[in-house]
């Protein structure tokens, strides 16, 4: 199986901040990776699908980039609405496998 | 509106089976594959397994093997979920999603919760 890494596993950051987080494949996944954000006692919500594209209505603070085993995403500059839990998701191959999560919190 | 809709809560014994549906609308129901995920209280999420809608192809979780069944009834456009000899860590959260073809869900159902205690 894939092994999805991110890191760090929790930020503390503040409005208008630049956050950034790393997700890295324990093998080459091309760009067969998307990025999904959580918030408590709701369904995660695509953002990012293969590696860099921008899923529709997501706004465009948001980005990705990587390809192989590297990946981050980016949040230009923190909402208060961006405070929630983000994961990282491999479709290279089966088993389909998520990272830990990371989970960004108001400093 | 395009969206997927879960059955009710279950609460189950230990060594019992729970059946879990998602209903699909406002979109072809065949052109899509659907995942199942799990995320356990205060846990990260899990795939479970995926489905074709199309042909019923199904690919499970190593973990899961032998104890779930995921089917899809097409003339309903719905998909289910079958996990079977339940134990107390199965309790969780089931998610539903459909597989937007580039293995990112980008629809996902808005969670079933699952309670599995004697």
């Amino acid at each position: 199986d894939i092994q999805m890494t991110q890191s760090p596993s929790s930020v503390s950051a503040s409005v208008g901040d630049r956050v950034t987080i790393t997700c890295r494949a324990s093998q080459g996944i091309s760009t067969w990776l998307a990025w999904y954000q959580q918030k408590p006692g709701k369904a995660p919500k695509l953002l990012i699908y293969a590696a860099s594209s921008l899923q529709s209505g997501v706004p465009s603070r948001f980005s990705g980039s990587g390809s192989g085993t590297d990946f981050t995403l980016t949040i230009s500059s923190l909402q208060p609405e961006d405070f929630a839990t983000y994961y990282c998701q491999q479709a290279n191959s089966f088993p389909w496998t998520f990272g830990q999560g990371t989970k960004v919190e108001i400093k | 509106q395009v969206q997927l809709v879960q059955s009710g809560a279950e609460v189950k014994k230990p060594g019992a089976s729970v059946n879990v549906s998602c209903k699909a609308s406002g979109y072809t129901f065949t052109s899509y594959g659907i995942s199942w995920v799990r995320q356990a209280p205060g846990q990260g999420l899990e795939w479970m397994g995926w489905i074709s809608a199309y042909n019923g192809n199904t690919n499970y979780a190593q973990n899961l093997q032998g104890r779930v069944t995921m089917t899809t009834d097409t003339s309903t456009s719905t998909a289910y979920m079958e996990l079977r000899s339940l134990r107390s860590d199965d309790t969780a959260v089931y998610y539903c999603a459909r597989d937007k073809t580039l293995g990112a869900f980008d629809i996902w159902g808005q969670g079933t919760m699952v309670t599995v205690s004697s």
